[in-house]
C-alpha cells in the first residue's frame, strides 16, 4: 500500500483567509482523490485529480472554491478559498490501490473561526 | 440523500465475541464495497472488500457478506479484540472502485469491552 503524508496535519484559520493542504505520496499514482469529512458526517468526495488534467469536482463542489493542483504523479494540494466556518472539517487525500481500494491520507484538521 | 447508510452510531460487543457491522445501500449502480476502520486522528484504514459478483470475502478475523437483492452488507469481525475499537465506515463505488471515488456511510463506533 501506499505511504501518504499531509501538511498541515490542523490549522486554525481566520474566515475569509484561504489554506493549501499539501498531499505526498511516496510512488508514482494516477489518481489522487480529495475527500472532506465534516462533523459527524461520512467522507464526502470533493474531486478527482489527475496528472496533466484538469480536476474533476463532484456535484456541490466548485473549483473557485477548492482550486486543486497536480503537478507530479505524486503530489497534490488543495486550496480552501475564502474561508467560513462551514469549511470547518477533515480534509483527506487519497490514491488507488492495486484492486480498486483506495488509501488515505492522515487528514488535515481545519477549523475556521 | 445518503445512498450508504450505516444505522447503528455505535456498537458495544465483549471482548472474544463477534462484531457485526451492517451497511445498506440505495444505488444499484454500486458493484464494489469496502471497509474501513478509523482511529481519531488518523486517515481511515482499508480493511476488506468484495466485488457484487461475490457474497462473501473473507480475510483473517475479518468477513464480509454481500446481500444484493436485499442491497446490505455486513462485516463480521471474530473473535473481537480490544484494538477494534475505532469507528468503520462502510464504501461503495459504481466503478469497481477504480475511476471513481467512493460514497462512504456515517460510520459506526465500535467499542469492544473487556
Amino acid at each position: 500500500s501506499a505511504v501518504i503524508s499531509q501538511k498541515p496535519s490542523r490549522d486554525i484559520c481566520q474566515r475569509g483567509t484561504s489554506l493549501t493542504i499539501q498531499c505526498q505520496v511516496d510512488s508514482q499514482v494516477t489518481m489522487m482523490f480529495w475527500y472532506r469529512q465534516q462533523p459527524g458526517q461520512s467522507l464526502t468526495l470533493i474531486a478527482t485529480a489527475n496528472q496533466g488534467s484538469e480536476a474533476t469536482y463532484e456535484s456541490g463542489f466548485v473549483i473557485d472554491k477548492f482550486p486543486i493542483s497536480r503537478p507530479n504523479l505524486t503530489f497534490s494540494t488543495l486550496t480552501v478559498s475564502n474561508m467560513s466556518p462551514e469549511d470547518s472539517s477533515i480534509y483527506l487525500c487519497s490514491v488507488r490501490g492495486g484492486f480498486n481500494e483506495q488509501y488515505f491520507g492522515p487528514g488535515t484538521r481545519l477549523t475556521v473561526t | 440523500d445518503q445512498q450508504v447508510k450505516q444505522n447503528s452510531p455505535s456498537l458495544s460487543v465483549q471482548e472474544g465475541r463477534i462484531s457485526i457491522l451492517n451497511c445498506d445501500y440505495t444505488n444499484s449502480m454500486f458493484d464494489y464495497f469496502l471497509w474501513y476502520k478509523k482511529y481519531p486522528a488518523e486517515g481511515p484504514t482499508f480493511l476488506i472488500s468484495i466485488s457484487s459478483i461475490k457474497d462473501k470475502n473473507e480475510d483473517g478475523r475479518f468477513t464480509v457478506f454481500l446481500n444484493k437483492s436485499a442491497k446490505h452488507l455486513s462485516l463480521h469481525i471474530v473473535p473481537s479484540q480490544p484494538g477494534d475499537s475505532a469507528v468503520y465506515f462502510c464504501a461503495a463505488s459504481s466503478s469497481g472502485g477504480g475511476a471513481d471515488g467512493l460514497t462512504f456511510g456515517k460510520g459506526t463506533h465500535l467499542i469492544i469491552q473487556p
